[in-house]
């Protein structure tokens, strides 16, 4: 079985504080992804790694950033969190293989910015 | 641009009776569409992919490419099919990315 862990199934967090999220995956994945979940707005990429080292931008990345230095931990940090961030974090990672198409999710982090 | 639209929230059916959850697609190559599935306190997890053509836990979907479609079908929903749905399409950038619907919450009453 897949696994992927995230560090924290609930967070709180002031205005202003840098916040890490990590996602560990035991399966050798290339890629691996971080989104945010919002009723009614679906699941929105944040980044993506396809490489340790390596990040590319999702749809959403202003205010974040990643962290790949291993294969299997993607770390998620938000330098100065905000209210509008509060919301719920999943984690995935998939084979390196385009047009497989499955990735593996976390349970997520419910993250409330007070 | 690619992206792809659930246009009801929330779907709300009797059980027994069939299910259609509609998921739309813009996209102009060939496209890889998946529907995920997130039961009530679970992880988010893969329902079907539209290249294996198989039926998973009795839900299909097929492609269609004229209307740009890819809808979620059951000829008789059960209560435990009562979770949030999405619809995913793998974009054209070799990465494994996907592009997420909005979601459908399905709710199957007794």
């Amino acid at each position: 079985d897949v696994k992927v862990t995230q560090s924290s199934r609930y967070l709180v967090k002031r205005t202003g504080e840098k916040v890490f999220l990590e996602c560990v995956q035991d399966m050798d994945h290339e890629n691996m992804f971080w989104y945010r979940q919002d009723p009614g707005l679906g699941l929105r990429l944040i980044y993506f790694s396809y490489d340790v080292k390596m990040k590319e931008k999702g749809d959403i990345p202003e205010g974040y950033s990643v962290s790949r230095e291993k294969k299997e931990r993607f770390s998620l940090i938000l330098e100065s969190a905000s209210t509008n961030q509060t919301s719920m974090y999943l984690c995935a990672s998939s084979p390196g293989l385009a047009g497989f198409g499955e990735q593996f999710f976390g349970p997520g982090t419910r993250l409330t910015v007070l | 641009a690619q992206r792809v639209t659930q246009p009801e929230k929330l779907l709300s059916v009797f059980k027994g009776a069939p299910v259609e959850l509609k998921c739309n697609y813009s996209y102009s190559g060939s496209p890889e569409l998946f529907w995920y599935v997130q039961y009530s306190r679970q992880r988010l997890q893969l329902l079907l992919r539209h290249i294996s053509r198989e039926s998973i836990k009795g839900f299909t979907a097929d492609l269609n490419k004229g209307e740009t479609s890819f809808h979620l079908k059951k000829p008789f929903a059960q209560e435990e099919d009562s979770a949030m749905y999405y619809c995913a399409l793998e974009g054209s950038s070799n990465t494994g990315k996907l592009i997420f619907g909005q979601g459908t919450t399905l709710q199957v009453k007794p």
